[in-house]
């Protein structure tokens, strides 16, 4: 069974910075492109950021560039987003999402999310 | 940035009735489209994907069409587990995936 289970989101005042982490178990992690999802309270979902299986490429929401770096590491089946310059506005649920294939770009499981809330 | 648009916002129906849901883009995303169900406080669920094709495990009563920028939802026959938010995606725009507001499904 396919687990995803983030972790490190805390209440952070504007500017601030965190790490998310994302611990996968169930499937073989490095064969699989992962992604970060948020949604904001009350509000829909917006695709943040994907890394490919090897981690050789990272891409973003235009939202998020130059502030948030995804990586990963395949030894320990991990993912995260460091999140740097944070804004009232990047208060959100922050949701790891695994890819259906090899670059399908459909998110077929998913965490159960961490709360990221940026408030002074 | 393709732009999703979804309706109605929300869908008041009971039980047992048929439930249609519309996605529309702003520029053509050929087949390249998924529904998504989300409950309070849980994570969305992967429905459908490539318009049409259901994910592993999904039911039967839920199936999706449509291509290009015109998209349906549709669930045959409403049980009481199907209320719940439901959002569509593009993916082809690769990689600047954008998602639908969401329609909202609830008890009439």
């Amino acid at each position: 069974e396919v687990q995803l289970v983030e972790s490190g989101g805390v209440v952070v005042q504007p500017g601030g910075s965190l790490r998310l982490s994302c611990a996968a178990s169930g499937f073989t992690f490095d064969d699989y492109v992962m992604h970060w999802v948020r949604q904001a309270p009350g509000k829909g979902l917006e695709w943040v950021s994907l890394i490919s299986w090897d981690g050789g490429s990272t891409y973003y929401a235009d939202s998020v560039k130059g502030r948030f770096t995804i990586s990963r590491d395949n030894s320990k089946n991990s993912l995260y987003l460091q999140v740097n310059s944070l804004r009232v506005e990047d208060t959100a649920l922050y949701y790891c999402a695994k890819d259906k294939g090899f670059k399908e770009g459909y998110f077929d499981n998913w965490g159960q999310g961490t709360l990221v809330t940026v408030s002074s | 940035e393709i732009v999703l648009t979804q309706s109605p916002a929300t869908l008041s129906l009971s039980p047992g009735e048929r439930a249609t849901l519309s996605c529309r883009a702003s520029q053509s995303v050929s087949s390249y489209l998924a529904w998504y169900q989300q409950k309070p406080g849980q994570a969305p669920r992967l429905l459908i994907y490539d318009a049409s094709s259901r994910a592993t495990g999904i039911p039967a009563r839920f199936s999706g069409s449509g291509s290009g920028t015109d998209f349906t939802l549709t669930i045959s026959s409403l049980e009481p587990e199907d209320f719940a938010v439901y959002y569509c995606q593009q993916r082809s725009n690769w990689p600047l995936f954008t998602f639908g507001p969401g329609t909202k499904v609830d008890i009439k």
